[in-house]
């Protein structure tokens, strides 16, 4: 079974301070892990991606996420929010099931970012 | 490249009509996915297509939904009769590779009301 459960809707950081968004998946395969942020009225731009690779993954704008097994989690980090980082953010995760690519979105959570 | 374009941008249509959504990919890209948002579901995984053939169809809502891939340059998305509750963001993204190990690269989307 492929699930992924984003524990929070809303996380809401002073700018400058640190981003934590936290993603459990489950999966009974090797999985892909990704997360992508969507701004207000625009599609959904990758930050970064997993794929059995380093368990470190470094992306875009300064995110970073580690994978662990272990604990089945992805979180998304990042050491100081900047004002446009402000939007929803979805951890997707994606394996092979039946002969068949399967993807999965979490519900999303909004990052708000205070002056 | 001028990335995922999807037409139109925003439909406005009444019940019972029929709706046509479109989508062009990346040129290269092999697969093809559609995508429905809304607030209540979050993101849905619609179809998929790998060089033009649906893989997986299975979270097309109903038989009123129908996705097609005439070629490798163009997909559509239709549905009739229209309903209130099909009202979303449809989303349309295309990959090199299947979702597991690619970036998935999405459209601006498109903005259903129905009436």
């Amino acid at each position: 079974a492929q699930s992924v459960t984003q524990l929070d809707s809303h996380v809401s950081v002073s700018e400058g301070t640190p981003v934590l968004l936290r993603c459990n998946y489950s999966s009974s395969y090797s999985p892909s892990l990704f997360w992508y942020v969507q701004h207000p009225n625009k599609g959904l731009q990758l930050l970064l991606k997993y794929t059995s690779a380093a368990t470190l993954v470094k992306g875009i704008n300064g995110f970073e996420a580690e994978f662990k097994k272990s604990e089945t989690s992805f979180h998304l980090t990042k050491p100081s929010a900047h004002m446009s980082d402000a939007a929803e953010y979805f951890c997707v995760v994606s394996d092979e099931t039946g002969g068949y690519q399967k993807v999965t979105f979490g519900t999303g959570t909004k990052l708000q970012v205070i002056p | 490249d001028a990335g995922v374009i999807q037409s139109p941008r925003h439909e406005v249509t009444e019940m019972g009509q029929e709706v046509t959504l479109r989508c062009k990919p990346i040129s290269g890209h092999d697969y093809l996915f559609w995508y429905r948002q809304t607030m209540m579901r979050g993101l849905e995984l619609l179809i998929y297509f790998n060089n033009n053939v649906p893989i997986d169809d299975s979270g097309m809502p109903e038989d009123r939904f129908s996705a097609k891939m005439p070629n490798a340059s163009f997909s559509t998305l239709k549905i009739q009769p229209s309903e209130p509750r099909d009202s979303a963001v449809y989303f349309c993204a295309s990959s090199f590779r299947a979702a597991g190990t690619d970036t998935q690269y999405f459209g601006p989307g498109t903005r259903l009301t129905v009436l």
